[in-house]
């Protein structure tokens, strides 16, 4: 079935770094692909989407673009800020309609 | 908008006892919610899907009837772990879709269930 691996953390990093969270995914023909993010105490939220091959996704200064030759879907972000503290989930929607989650991504930014 | 809430935060109940957790969207009428179950470390697992007035639908290898799963309005899901074991101590997520060609949930903050 589909299925979505993304990179195990915990990843820290100083504040103003750079950020790349790995994922790759599995589905038969090319499924909507997301980023979740999950703050502390909190629900997850979208944090970007992209729905067909080369679209890029983007907000709060974090982008990701859908790869088909290479079946991924990595988060990036240019300079971090401590609030940027959280786990990020890749996520795809699959052919039953169901969100398929990779096991999430816990990012520690210091000061 | 599209605020979805839990209740509890947290639960610790004894071994045999059953517990309920409430999953409502505040701002939105939602016509689908979702249950889903986190192991530390480890990603989301759909447990199952509820749509308001109808019966869940259970992942494989969820248990319907440990798991009870009621959609009784369209602002309000609840989620009874019945005869609850030590073994069902997780994190649970729910969600809500209101519309229902959309792609989009929205997430609860979780409810940390301890069974001893």
């Amino acid at each position: 079935g589909d299925s979505v691996t993304q990179m195990e953390g915990p990843v820290t990093l100083s504040e103003e770094a750079f950020l790349t969270i790995n994922c790759t995914y599995t589905a038969t023909g090319y499924p909507s692909l997301f980023w979740y993010v999950q703050y502390p105490g909190e629900g997850l939220q979208l944090l970007l989407k992209a729905t067909k091959a080369d679209d890029k996704g983007s907000n709060k200064g974090f982008e990701a673009t859908y790869r088909k030759e290479t079946t991924s879907f990595h988060l990036e972000k240019g300079s971090v800020q401590v609030s940027d503290s959280a786990v990020y989930f890749c996520a795809l929607f699959d052919s039953w309609g169901k969100l398929q989650f990779g096991a999430g991504t816990q990012v520690v930014v210091t000061p | 908008g599209a605020v979805v809430s839990q209740h509890p935060s947290w639960v610790i109940c004894k071994s045999g006892t059953s517990v309920k957790i409430e999953c409502r969207s505040l701002d939105f009428q939602a016509t689908t919610m979702f249950w889903y179950r986190q192991f530390p470390k480890q990603s989301l697992m759909l447990m199952a899907t509820s749509n308001e007035g109808s019966k869940a639908t259970y992942e494989q290898g969820v248990e319907k009837d440990k798991f009870l799963i009621n959609h009784a309005s369209l602002t309000l899901s609840t989620l009874t772990v019945t005869s609850a074991h030590p073994e069902d101590s997780s994190f649970y997520i729910c969600s809500a879709r209101g519309d229902e060609s959309s792609y989009e949930q929205y997430f609860g903050p979780g409810t940390r269930l301890t069974v001893t």
